[in-house]
């Protein structure tokens, strides 16, 4: 069974607005992290933001922040007042006792 | 510069040739992370090592092998290599206890090794 699943291939946003992409996820274990990584065309992987699944608030990183929803097993990225540089490929992961997993990725492209 | 170094950034081989792909990790991360990245199927985690000793085993292949050395540097073989083995493999690393539950412990990606079997 897919242990992340990013549901968008690719989204399009305008420069200056907020964009949300997708994630949900599947464990049985109690202690997990989820993460975001951006990789541009360049190839490199870089990663943006982090939330523990005890954590309590939403994590925040700049103008990225993560909507938790544990209930819902969802963690979405926003990006906020989106800039030309993010246009890139979106990963989000999760680690948990077994592995750290990576969803399909989501191509964002910020038109100017 | 993410501190994780990974040679060669290129690599053309042939079927059937073996290859060996290297990864130096970012200073005090006791962790490596190998994964695949091919065009159909996104990143795929391979294998990890921790301090020398192999701590989970994903997706990799049995003509793959990998081994981290007491310099905590760590080679990916490739062998008897098809044309699907094209890929970019990255390496990561991380300073965690080896549990990948262990949390907040962010793995930092090497720029990867392009390896393209023809």
């Amino acid at each position: 069974a897919q242990k992340i699943t990013q549901t968008q291939p690719g989204m399009f946003v305008q420069e200056k607005e907020a964009v949300t992409l997708d994630c949900t996820y599947d464990t049985s274990d109690p202690s997990y992290g989820l993460f975001w990584y951006k990789q541009p065309s360049s190839g490199e992987m870089i990663f943006l933001i982090y939330q523990g699944s005890y954590d309590q608030q939403n994590a925040t990183e700049g103008r990225y922040s993560l909507n938790f929803q544990k209930a819902r097993k969802s963690a979405n990225l926003v990006i906020s007042a989106s800039q030309l540089g993010d246009s890139a490929m979106y990963f989000c992961a999760m680690r948990d006792f077994d592995d750290m997993r990576f969803g399909a990725g989501t191509r964002l492209t910020v038109k100017p | 510069d993410s501190g994780v170094t990974q040679t060669p950034k290129h690599l053309i081989t042939a079927t059937g040739q073996r290859v060996t792909l290297r990864c130096s990790p970012r200073s005090g991360d006791l962790s490596v992370y190998w994964y695949q990245q091919s065009l159909d199927q996104g990143l795929q985690f391979l294998i990890q090592y921790y301090n020398g000793e192999e701590r989970a085993k994903g997706n990799i292949l049995e003509r793959f092998s990998a081994q981290q050395f007491p310099d905590l540097h760590s080679e990916l073989n490739l062998s008897s290599l098809e044309l699907g083995d094209s890929a970019l493999y990255f390496c990561a690393s991380s300073v965690d206890g080896g549990l990948f539950g262990s949390g907040a412990n962010v793995l930092t990606f090497g720029a990867g090794s392009r390896l393209t079997v023809l």
